[in-house]
């Protein structure tokens, strides 16, 4: 298995752009979690899904923010505008619901908001 | 809710030295305890997890760690490190009822690995 693939692996972009993070998660993996790194705050959690659902967004920043998983395969993170404070890297990560097994993590996207 | 603490942002060690990092968590139930490690430029990855059991946790790397639950710490530990540990630790928790995988993490302890 490739893992979880999110892409781009950079993004560079300008205040009030959209931007959009996207994740393919381990096939077979039913949990999918959207995380944010910054210095400041460390791992955030942002917003996690089962089965597609949405279960948890309380960590989602505000509504410029928003996360849509349409198939167990895909999902996808966005930011409408984006501002420079949103600079950080994100992590998809997936794992097996309920079995407490390990997450999996993507590789992260690297955003710059200029 | 559930809280972890890392008290150490930065950790120097010289190689071949002992090292612990330290984890204390905050939780009104039971928890589930993980240590992940990041390395430059990559996600996370296990290094160990505590579900039950053993307070003693073996892991990848020679990394161990001793949940303690009387002191509500979950210390990260290996007797002798080498440069390739070189990363970022994370410690985490997530609740026994209810909380799936979801994770809480700590700020992070970097450790540096010195010749």
């Amino acid at each position: 298995d490739a893992g979880v693939i999110q892409s781009p692996r950079h993004e560079v972009t300008e205040m009030g752009q959209e931007v959009t993070l996207r994740c393919k998660p381990i096939s077979g993996h039913n949990s999918l979690f959207w995380y944010r790194q910054t210095m400041m705050r460390g791992l955030e959690l942002l917003i996690y899904f089962n089965n597609n659902v949405p279960i948890d967004d309380s960590g989602m920043p505000e509504d410029r923010f928003s996360a849509k998983m349409p198939n167990a395969s895909f999902s996808t993170l966005k930011i409408q505008p984006s501002e420079p404070r949103d600079s950080a890297v994100y992590f998809c990560a997936s794992s097996i619901q309920g079995t407490n097994e390990k997450l999996f993590f993507g590789s992260g996207t690297q955003l710059s908001v200029l | 809710a559930q809280s972890v603490t890392q008290l150490d942002s930065q950790v120097p060690v010289f190689e071949e030295a002992p090292v612990e990092l330290r984890c204390n968590y905050s939780s009104s139930v039971s928890v589930y305890l993980f240590w992940y490690v990041q390395y430059p430029n990559q996600g996370l990855q296990l290094l160990l997890k505590y579900l039950s059991g053993s307070t003693l946790v073996k892991g990848i790397n020679g990394f161990e760690a001793e949940f303690n639950k009387s002191q509500t710490s979950f210390h990260l530990r290996k007797p002798s490190v080498h440069i390739s540990d070189t990363a970022e630790y994370f410690c985490a928790v997530s609740v026994v009822t209810g909380g799936g995988n979801k994770l809480t993490f700590g700020t992070g302890t970097q450790l540096k690995v010195e010749l």
